[in-house]
């Protein structure tokens, strides 16, 4: 049973287009995140999300990029305006425990921009 | 800063045969070190994790990995290897201090031949 979903699987977007992917965890989680993976490269931290703001980010997560837990179930990453390198696998990571908790990833979004 | 080093980017081996998949790290600080893996078309599995205490550590699936502080390293072993080991495996690490987020290598694919 997966901790967590993500939809959409796929997305496909032009460039200068915006894009919301969500991410739905199974159970109680306090702690969100998005990781993403250009093909054939590391896996590379976006932001920690934790009591409903950003606890971390990385240079990667500049203006273009935002997170927010609307409904306090579902966590969304949303791209304002997508470049061709923001092409990529995108998953949202969720856990109980900030520091000995397991990290569960869910299977992913596939983002392509055209 | 932390960094993971996985100096191998492919390993082939035969089934039943032992393995071992490489990886170091460097750190400042107290760390905490995971392996995960991903098969095809999927999100990361975690495989095991070191946290403290004993500094052989076993997983899933018949793997282990051995914490060696003085080297910076945690390799991954598996005695003997099936055709469904076939996947790409991530080090990662995370600090003990605020800062969680995992910090990944850059992967090892593993192919296992019969």
């Amino acid at each position: 049973e997966p901790e967590v979903t993500q939809t959409p699987s796929h997305q496909v977007t032009q460039m200068g287009q915006e894009v919301i992917l969500r991410c739905v965890p199974i159970s109680n989680h306090l702690y969100f995140y998005w990781y993403r993976q250009i093909l054939g490269q590391k896996v590379e931290f976006l932001v920690s999300f934790y009591n409903n703001e950003i606890s971390e980010k990385s240079e990667i997560f500049d203006d273009q990029f935002s997170v927010e837990r609307p409904d306090g179930s579902n966590f969304t990453l949303k791209i304002r305006s997508t470049k061709l390198e923001d092409s990529a696998m995108y998953f949202c990571v969720i856990a109980r425990d900030r520091v000995n908790g397991e990290q569960f990833f869910g299977p992913g979004t596939r983002l392509t921009v055209l | 800063a932390q960094s993971v080093t996985q100096l191998d980017s492919q390993v082939p081996v035969f089934e039943e045969a032992p393995v071992e998949l490489r990886c170091n790290y460097s750190s400042s600080v107290s760390v905490y070190l995971f392996w995960y893996v991903q098969y095809p078309n999927q999100g990361l599995q975690l495989l095991l994790k070191y946290l403290s205490g004993s500094t052989l550590v076993k997983g899933i699936n018949g793997f282990e990995a051995e914490f060696n502080k003085s080297q910076t390293s945690f390799h991954l072993r598996k005695p003997s290897v099936h055709i469904s080991d076939t996947a790409e495996y991530f080090c990662a690490v995370k600090s003990g201090g605020y800062g969680n987020k995992l910090v990944f290598g850059a992967g090892t694919i593993l192919r296992v031949k019969s």
